[in-house]
């Protein structure tokens, strides 16, 4: 069942600008990820960070976790309008998958 | 709000034999589904996507004979690992996007993605 939260739900961007989604969530983890999703698609693979990292680089996409407060941070620089997709944030306690609500991004041209 | 269940939540079984996952949407209709497989690092992959009446779409690498995947209805899928061998033994989830009315901006129905809990195989 989902029991993370984003926010935003839906964000709304020139091309060019940076996107930042944020994700929180309730138990403790092992590690989070990020997936990314396009319409009637299924979840793509981003980034995963464990519990013991604060911040990770890939490409154009920076996540931080700060585990006190529960939550993470997803930005995109420089983002393109093929960037336009639902970003998850997934948290891995050990047991299960808590998956977060979704932020909808839309990168403008 | 809408929820997806997994059925049954761990499975442990012998090397050659067949297990049966199932995936509901308790009270949505699913139009798609999906089904995922967690691998050692952790990041879940995806294996197919299921539309009601017709046949899968298996992502490249994924047997298709190996992992059968039936929806037989807009709130059932199934998942069934044929002949199964210890290699297969991993963490199996899906997700289910259907209408859920009053969630778009004009107060219409919005596409909603709900996942399930997960299915843990264990192959001897």
């Amino acid at each position: 069942s989902q029991q993370g939260e984003e926010d935003p739900q839906a964000l709304s961007i020139q091309e060019g600008e940076n996107a930042t989604m944020n994700c929180s969530y309730k138990t403790s983890i092992n590690n989070l990820q990020w997936y990314r999703q396009n319409s009637g698609r299924g979840l793509v693979h981003l980034i995963l960070i464990r519990s013991n990292e604060r911040e990770k680089h890939s490409g154009r996409l920076r996540v931080t976790l700060d585990t006190s407060k529960k939550s993470s941070s997803l930005l995109i620089t420089a983002s393109r309008a093929a960037d336009t997709a639902s970003y998850f944030c997934a948290t891995d306690a050990g047991n299960q998958f808590y998956f977060g609500t979704g932020t909808s991004l839309t990168v403008i041209p | 709000g809408a929820v997806v269940s997994q059925h049954p939540s761990r499975v442990i079984c012998k090397s050659g034999t067949s297990v049966k996952i199932e995936c509901r949407s308790l009270d949505f209709q699913a139009t798609t589904m999906f089904w995922y497989r967690q691998f050692p690092k952790k990041s879940l992959m995806l294996m197919a996507t299921s539309n009601e009446g017709s046949k899968a779409t298996y992502e490249q690498g994924v047997e298709k004979d190996k992992f059968l995947i039936n929806h037989a209805s807009l709130t059932l899928s199934t998942l069934t690992v044929t002949s199964a061998h210890p290699e297969d033994s991993s963490f199996y989830i899906c997700s289910a996007i259907g209408l859920e009315r009053d969630r778009g901006l004009a107060g219409g129905p919005e596409e909603t993605q709900y996942f399930g809990p997960g299915t843990r195989l264990l192959v001897l």
